[in-house]
């Protein structure tokens, strides 16, 4: 069984399109969190989820917005989608509170805008 | 302003022999240091971990040594194996409840047969 899952893996679009990116964790986790890997392989942290409630948010444009359902989903929309949002997105969830803990990852969604 | 830096775009080591993968940061509030290993087309997987108030950990064959008064942290692999290729990531997390990882732009691992 896959821990954290996000679909779809690949994504190729066109700029101005509106998409969305799903993320599902079956760990029980309470916090979620998407990162963005840039073509410099920088990995970086766009939003944390705790609980379906946002606690961090990382200076991110507003075109993207992100949404919980349940402590189990995160799933990302971006709006208006532009060049520079080219990247690989990963997903993924980590304990909340329980100290020393590591996040688990999901396998990325590739994006590219054309 | 990059926080955690891993100077070391790539490194080869011959397979038996050991890996030193190098890791600096700069904020001192760092408080928890993880190792997470990338293969192509994969999400990072967490390797291991150290808390500040340690200096050492151990795991089978990955050893993560941390020197604070340097803001140094390397992972040790050995015997290496072909199948540590892969890029590593080092991350820094700031204190308890902030469960935010700050992440360098890792190091590609090739082991020689």
């Amino acid at each position: 069984d896959t821990a954290v899952s996000q679909t779809p893996k690949y994504l190729v679009t066109q700029m101005g399109n509106d998409k969305s990116i799903k993320c599902e964790q079956n760990l029980g986790h309470d916090t979620m969190y998407w990162y963005k890997q840039d073509s410099k392989k920088f990995l970086k942290i766009m939003f944390s989820y705790n609980n379906k409630e946002l606690i961090i948010n990382e200076t991110v444009p507003n075109r993207f917005s992100p949404k919980s359902p349940d402590k189990a989903h995160l799933n990302l929309h971006i709006n208006s989608l532009e060049l520079g949002d080219s990247a690989v997105y990963f997903c993924a969830s980590s304990p909340w509170g329980q100290g020393a803990s590591e996040a688990f990852f999901g396998q990325g969604t590739r994006l590219t805008v054309v | 302003d990059q926080q955690v830096k891993q100077n070391s775009p790539s490194l080869s080591v011959q397979e038996g022999r050991i890996s030193i993968l190098n890791c600096d940061y700069t904020n001192s509030m760092f408080d928890y240091f993880l190792w997470y290993k990338k293969y192509p087309a994969e999400g990072p997987t967490f390797l291991i971990s150290i808390s500040s108030i340690k200096d050492k950990n151990e795991d089978g064959r990955f050893t993560v040594f941390l020197n604070k008064s340097a803001k140094h942290l390397s992972l040790h692999i050995v015997p290496s194996q072909p199948g540590d290729s892969a890029v590593y990531f080092c991350a820094a997390r700031v204190n308890f409840g902030n469960e935010k990882l700050t992440f360098g732009t890792g190091t590609r691992l090739t082991i020689i047969p």
